[in-house]
């Protein structure tokens, strides 16, 4: 059973902070990482995706992949009341044919 | 990034009756198609994986003959409800994936089903 384990929160960050949101995930196999951003009554946005361990980064996210310790993170600099959201994170054998799993999301609250 | 449509965004239906939900992909080809199904706080549950004309694959628990899927084109998904009761009534969300070697998914907008 491959797992995607995220913190349910509510994460609650001051406006301005750094918002760090984390997942582990249970199949070494994994190749492919991604990030969602569901706001409430809407459907879920993509937001990044990482294939290397590192950092990669994107405006004011970074995503950081770490195979060896089966973690994927997701940072949010100058975090910002429209930041307020779910974050799903979602993980994937690579090759266009494996069906992503999908943690349960964390939710974010960035306060003013 | 992709465009996937869905229409309705909205439906309202009286129990027993039957409804359809169309994924659209606007500019890319979507060989394969997921539907997923999202109560009220809860965490996205996939129904079934819908590749580009074959039969879907559905998850288990969800019934086939009851959530039917049709990927008849490149383009096109669309998922029925049939005989839709109250406990049917969520939020039913497609997404597609762009062809063979690449992992992105993009999600349409959402159907908000409401079953009376």
């Amino acid at each position: 059973q491959k797992e995607v384990e995220q913190n349910s929160g509510p994460l609650s960050v001051p406006e301005g902070a750094i918002a760090s949101l984390n997942c582990t995930y249970s199949d070494r196999g994994s190749q492919s990482f991604f990030w969602y951003r569901q706001y409430s009554g809407k459907s879920p946005e993509l937001i990044m995706f990482i294939y290397s361990n590192g950092d990669k980064e994107d405006g004011r996210f970074t995503a950081q992949l770490n195979k060896a310790s089966q973690y994927v993170s997701l940072l949010i600099r100058d975090s910002q009341p429209s930041d307020s959201a779910t974050y799903l994170c979602a993980v994937a054998a690579s090759g266009g044919s494996y069906i992503p799993t999908f943690g349960r999301g964390t939710s974010l609250i960035v306060h003013p | 990034g992709a465009v996937v449509s869905q229409h309705p965004s909205r439906v309202i239906c009286k129990s027993g009756t039957s409804v359809k939900i169309e994924c659209r992909s606007l500019d890319f080809q979507a060989t394969t198609m997921f539907w997923y199904r999202q109560f009220p706080k809860k965490s996205l549950m996939l129904m079934a994986t819908s590749n580009e004309g074959s039969k879907a694959t559905y998850e288990q628990g969800v019934e086939k003959d009851k959530f039917l899927i049709n990927h008849a084109s490149l383009t096109l998904s669309t998922l029925t409800v049939t005989s839709a009761h109250p406990e049917d009534s969520s939020f039913y969300i497609c997404s597609a994936r762009e062809s063979q070697g690449r992992d992105e998914q993009f999600f349409g907008p959402g159907t908000r089903l409401t079953v009376l």
